[in-house]
């Protein structure tokens, strides 16, 4: 199985604030790689897909980048509603399209 | 609106069974794909299994050692999770999702998940 290990594992951030969050893989998987953010109690929603590709109606303060085994997914002038978890998952590997253990981003 | 709605879930006691489903709306069901994905009380999320549209092909993570079986049901837009021999660690959230697929036909992420529904496995 290929591993997903995401940095750090939490973080304290402000309103406006530009955040990054770290994914590495354990072996390269191209750009095959995914964001997906969760708040509390919600069901996780798709970010960014293919590493750099927002998905549709997310917004562009989100971005990610990256390819092979190190990505990261930047979030510029953080709002209230993206303190949240944050998950990186690759797709190069599937069905298995196994996860990183989760950033969650707080006050 | 694409809408995946989970239920089934509740209490059951070590040893039980559950079966799990997920009622999908807003796009053509028996084109796409499904996965279940589950989260413990606290930790991040684990993919469980996925099954082609047309059940052709079916996955399972290896953790589950076969106690778990996946199936849809095209003519009713349902995906199902029979859950067998439940062990105090399955207790999680456990959601449905669709799949979607990039342009070159290869597996991309899962593009709408479910609410979720809450198994608790205790005696």
């Amino acid at each position: 199985d290929i591993q997903m290990t995401q940095s750090p594992s939490s973080l304290s951030a402000s309103v406006g604030d530009r955040v990054t969050i770290t994914c590495r893989a354990s072996q390269s998987i191209s750009t095959y790689l995914n964001w997906y953010q969760q708040r509390p109690g919600k069901a996780p929603k798709l970010l960014i897909y293919a590493a750099s590709t927002l998905q549709s109606g997310v917004p562009s303060r989100f971005s990610g980048s990256g390819s092979g085994t190190d990505f990261t997914l930047t979030i510029n002038s953080l709002q209230p509603e993206d303190f949240a978890t944050y998950y990186c998952q690759q797709s190069f590997r599937a069905p298995a399209l196994t996860f990183g253990g989760g950033t969650k981003v707080e006050v | 609106e694409v809408q995946l709605v989970e239920s089934g879930g509740g209490l059951v006691k070590p040893g039980g069974s559950l079966r799990l489903s997920c009622v999908a709306s807003g796009f053509t069901f028996s084109t796409y794909t499904m996965t279940w994905v589950r989260q413990a009380p606290g930790k991040g999320l684990e993919w469980l299994s996925s099954i082609s549209n047309s059940s052709s092909y079916i996955s399972y993570a290896d953790s589950l050692k076969g106690r778990f079986t996946i199936s849809r049901d095209n003519a009713k837009n349902s995906l199902y999770l029979q859950m067998n021999n439940l062990r105090a660690e399955d207790a999680a959230v456990f959601y449905c999702a669709r799949v979607s697929y990039d342009s070159n036909g290869f597996f991309s992420s899962f593009d709408f998940w479910g609410q979720g529904t809450l198994v608790t496995v205790s005696s």
